[in-house]
């Protein structure tokens, strides 16, 4: 079963605009990561956040973590066209923390 | 301080040949992740390998699908006999040691490969 899972599939905004992505899961997690792919390239790491932390903030990114929902999402505030790219959720479970589940992503399209 | 290299970038192989997919760690990093992801999906975990060793293998196909990590040298993923569903990008990653808590794998650029 998917143990990431973004939420929507696709989202298109204007830039200056927020963008908001969600990601569910289902088992305990020691972590959860978010990352960004541009089209046909490799992942950029974008942030980090643990399972007792509540919110995280990098530059115009806002990433919030619920465990009791198993979700987290990302923010990204005041969007740029450059940021038009795939972005994934990436958990550890507990037992296999060096082993990460990816969902299938959300493709973020902003327009200029 | 050079990222992980995963070389070729592109790499095109015909139905029943054997492709080699070659992973350089970071500086300093001895342990290494090979994920797959197909088209329009997310990355799945193949194999996860230490110097010499494989720790967990429990994503790789059972057959044509081999890796190693041997003690100098990069790490090599390797597909026997390719067929088209084996048309895919692949991502080596790499930790300094076992993935701890609170601590990222960088990813390395990927390897398309295509079976003709």
């Amino acid at each position: 079963s998917q143990q990431g899972e973004e939420d929507p599939q696709a989202l298109s905004i204007q830039e200056g605009e927020n963008a908001t992505m969600n990601c569910s899961y289902k088992t305990s997690i020691n972590n959860l990561q978010w990352y960004r792919q541009n089209s046909g390239r490799g992942l950029v790491h974008l942030i980090l956040i643990r399972s007792n932390e509540r919110e995280k903030h990098s530059g115009r990114l806002r990433v919030t973590l619920d465990t009791s929902k198993k979700s987290s999402s990302l923010l990204i505030t005041a969007s740029r066209a450059a940021d038009t790219a795939s972005y994934f959720c990436a958990t550890d479970a507990s037992r296999s923390n060096y082993k990460l589940t990816f969902g299938k992503g959300t493709l973020l399209t902003v327009n200029p | 301080n050079a990222g992980v290299m995963q070389n070729p970038r592109h790499l095109v192989r015909r139905r029943g040949q054997e492709a080699r997919l070659r992973c350089s760690p970071m500086k300093g990093h001895s342990h290494v992740y090979w994920y797959r992801q197909l088209p329009e999906e997310g990355l799945k975990f193949m194999v996860y390998l230490q110097k010499e060793n494989i720790i967990d293998e429990s994503g790789m196909p059972k057959e044509r699908f081999s890796a190693e990590f041997p003690k100098e040298g990069p790490s090599i993923l390797r597909i026997q006999q390719v067929v088209r569903g084996d048309s895919a990008a692949y991502f080596c990653a790499s930790s300094p040691g076992q993935a701890q808590l609170n601590t990222e794998a960088f990813f390395g650029q990927g390897t398309r490969l295509t079976v003709v």
